[in-house]
């Protein structure tokens, strides 16, 4: 299995200053198509997961350009350009590329 | 706007079979795969299948034994079986439908809609 890990797990965030939580997975996440199997879901409280971003740094229909998502081979990143108040949450990452695992979340929250 | 919502029941005993139904409104569940998503305090979010509107699966390896995906186009439903549940398979249990992302050569697929879960306590 692709065991896929996060950091941190917990991050404290200023409204309007960035973030950006880390990404690793233990097998590189290359398709032979060329594109990285990766993709990012915001959990909202109380709410269902949410795509944000698909392979690797392609943002989902509605999602605000403040999120990005880069990354290559093993490691990935997601930025939050300047963090709104709505973006509290639990940010989870998922491989795609063998079956579908998912990291242990890291979860934002407001200083 | 398509909208998915889970449906069965709360509490299931040790060693029977849990039965989930997702009903897909606002849209048709034809030219799409679906798929089963649970959440549990100790194991995370774990993927445990999906199925295309065809009839094709494809299961967790680590759940493929007990698990059965199975759909009812007439109904717009899809449905989960998972056998011999324990403890372990208590969890918030969610459908999703997978969107496919057009590429150069075939499709990527992304859960882009979810439904809100249902709890599911395994307990006698």
């Amino acid at each position: 299995d692709i065991v896929m890990t996060q950091s941190p797990l917990f991050l404290p965030v200023t409204p309007g200053e960035p973030a950006s939580i880390s990404c690793r997975s233990s097998e590189s996440l290359l398709h032979s198509n060329g594109y990285y199997y990766l993709d990012w879901y915001l959990q909202k409280p109380g709410q269902s997961p949410q795509v944000l971003i698909y392979m690797g740094s392609n943002r989902a229909s509605g999602v605000p350009d403040r999120f990005s998502g880069s990354g290559s081979g093993t490691d990935f990143i997601l930025k939050i350009s300047r963090v709104e108040a709505e973006d509290v949450g639990v940010y989870y990452c998922m491989q795609a590329l063998q079956s579908r695992t998912f990291g242990q979340g890291t979860k934002v929250e407001i200083k | 706007q398509v909208q998915l919502q889970e449906s069965g029941p709360g509490l299931v005993k040790p060693s029977e079979t849990l039965s989930l139904t997702c009903t897909v409104s606002g849209g048709s569940i034809s030219g799409y795969y679906w798929t089963w998503i649970r959440q549990s305090p100790g194991k995370g979010l774990e993927f445990i299948g999906f199925i295309y509107y065809s009839g094709s699966t494809n299961y967790n390896p680590s759940l493929k034994s007990r698990v059965t995906i199975s759909l009812d186009t007439s109904k717009n439903q899809f449905s989960l079986k998972l056998s011999s549940v324990t403890a372990a398979d208590t969890a918030i249990y969610y459908c999703a439908r997978f969107y496919g992302a057009r590429l150069r050569s075939g499709y990527y697929y992304y859960m882009d809609v979810w439904g809100k879960g249902t709890t599911v306590t395994v307990s006698s």
